[in-house]
């Protein structure tokens, strides 16, 4: 079965740095994109930024850029969504989705909520 | 970026009607446009892609059609299960864009 596994809830303050990931398995992680997509409470799906495991190619949405990190470790299948200094606004849940041209997003993570709050 | 349009942001259908959401891009964006579906407290579910192929696994009641700029999802007949909302998205330009979504309720 292909799936993608999001490590679980986080609860920070503002100003902490965060690391979020997404486990693949059952397809070739190395060879397929992975997708960061932003769902900020009761408003509708942004598109963060896109990796390919297989060499680090990332581009970012550029009202991302700059405030995350979007990365990979193709070894152990999983990708990485990092902020080194988060804010209230960050308080979201955070998706990951697999991705190829032909197919669009076809596998979901289950989602990682992140609240950011002192 | 490109800017995708939805319409309507909400609608409201009785089981059985035949349902149309529209999408326009800012820009022409080819046949790159998916749909998806998402209901509360899930994660969104890929309907449709290239505009207009159906994802496996999907009910044969959606449709997808369009190309360039303008494209359509069809519900062919209402469900009850097909409450959510419904999301347009471009990946033929980085970076990839959302249309705001159209919330479809059952009356």
């Amino acid at each position: 079965e292909v799936q993608l596994v999001q490590s679980g809830a986080e609860v920070k303050k503002p100003g902490e740095s965060l690391q979020i990931s997404c486990k693949g398995s059952g397809y070739s992680f190395t060879t397929n994109w992975i997708a960061w997509v932003r769902q900020m409470p009761g408003k509708g799906l942004e598109w963060m930024g896109i990796i390919y495991p297989d060499d680090s190619d990332t581009r970012y949405n550029p009202s991302f850029q700059g405030q995350v990190t979007i990365s990979a470790d193709k070894s152990i299948s999983t990708a990485y969504l990092q902020w080194s200094g988060l804010k209230a606004s960050d308080t979201a849940m955070y998706y990951c989705a697999k991705y190829s041209p032909l197919d669009a997003m076809d596998v979901w993570g289950q989602g990682t909520t992140v609240t950011v709050s002192s | 970026d490109i800017q995708m349009t939805q319409s309507p942001s909400t609608l409201s259908a009785s089981v059985g009607d035949r349902v149309t959401i529209t999408c326009r891009a800012s820009q022409s964006i080819s046949g790159w446009l998916a749909w998806y579906q998402q209901k509360p407290g899930k994660a969104p579910n890929l309907l449709i892609y290239k505009a207009s192929t159906l994802e496996s696994g999907v009910p044969s009641r959606f449709s997808g059609s369009g190309s360039v700029t303008e494209f359509t999802l069809t519900i062919s007949s209402l469900q009850p299960d097909d409450s959510a909302t419904y999301y347009c998205q471009q990946y033929g330009t980085y970076p990839y864009t959302f249309g705001q979504g159209t919330k479809l309720e059952i009356k």
